[in-house]
């Protein structure tokens, strides 16, 4: 079993849709979270982090932990067609320890 | 601020072949960890460097090797290239120098690596 599974996609979905994405995973002891953005053939860009469980907003973006569920998610309001990209959940049992992904959601906003 | 950076952007090498990849961390921070991007996979864990040490270390063979200098800059080598090693090379870096926040990882904009 992977430590990190997120469905592959691809997602597609209208200009202005509400976008989900989500990652399961399954060490308890995770509890740094990462979701960073990747444009093809480029570096992973960081979008949100958060710390154990709870919520998280910025701008669009809304990241949630549970991890009674070991289940995280990103939510996209009001999707822009530059929300096109391949989005990649991080995860980190503690600050000096590696980062474990997954395998990343593509994500296509149609204009 | 510069952020991350990497180079060369592109490399072709040979089988057998060995090749190095330069990183420069964003200002402020003091720890490098390099990770393999294969297509259409995540990004894997190969090491991570602070205070010029190896402190941690993924599922990758001895053939990867690493360097951390004292200006925090870093240096992943591959030795005796596989077809398999063709992959987009990641350095990111963290740390709290001057303030910042240790978990927070930031990524450059990576090295393609084809192995012909």
């Amino acid at each position: 079993q992977k430590e990190v599974e997120q469905d592959p996609g691809p997602l597609s979905v209208p200009e202005g849709a509400i976008v989900s994405l989500n990652c399961t995973y399954s060490n308890s002891a995770f509890q740094y979270f990462m979701w960073y953005r990747q444009y093809s053939r480029k570096g992973p860009e960081l979008l949100m982090y958060t710390y154990s469980s709870g919520n998280k907003e910025d701008g669009r973006f809304t990241a949630q932990v549970d991890k009674s569920s070991k289940y995280i998610s990103l939510f996209i309001r009001d999707s822009q067609p530059s929300d096109s990209a391949t989005y990649l959940c991080a995860m980190s049992p503690n600050t000096g320890n590696q980062f474990y992904f997954g395998t990343g959601t593509s994500l296509t906003v149609i204009p | 601020d510069a952020g991350v950076t990497q180079s060369p952007t592109h490399l072709i090498k040979t089988r057998g072949q060995q090749v190095t990849l330069r990183c420069s961390p964003k200002s402020g921070h003091d720890t490098v960890s390099w990770y393999q991007q294969a297509l259409g996979q995540g990004p894997q864990f190969i090491f991570q460097y602070y205070e010029e040490e190896e402190r941690q270390r993924g599922n990758f063979p001895d053939r990867f090797s690493g360097h951390q200098f004292p200006n925090y800059s870093s240096e992943l080598n591959v030795n005796a290239l596989l077809l398999g090693d063709s992959a987009l090379y990641l350095c990111a870096s963290s740390g709290e120098l001057q303030g910042a926040t240790s978990y927070e990882q930031y990524f450059g904009p990576g090295t393609r690596l084809t192995v012909t």
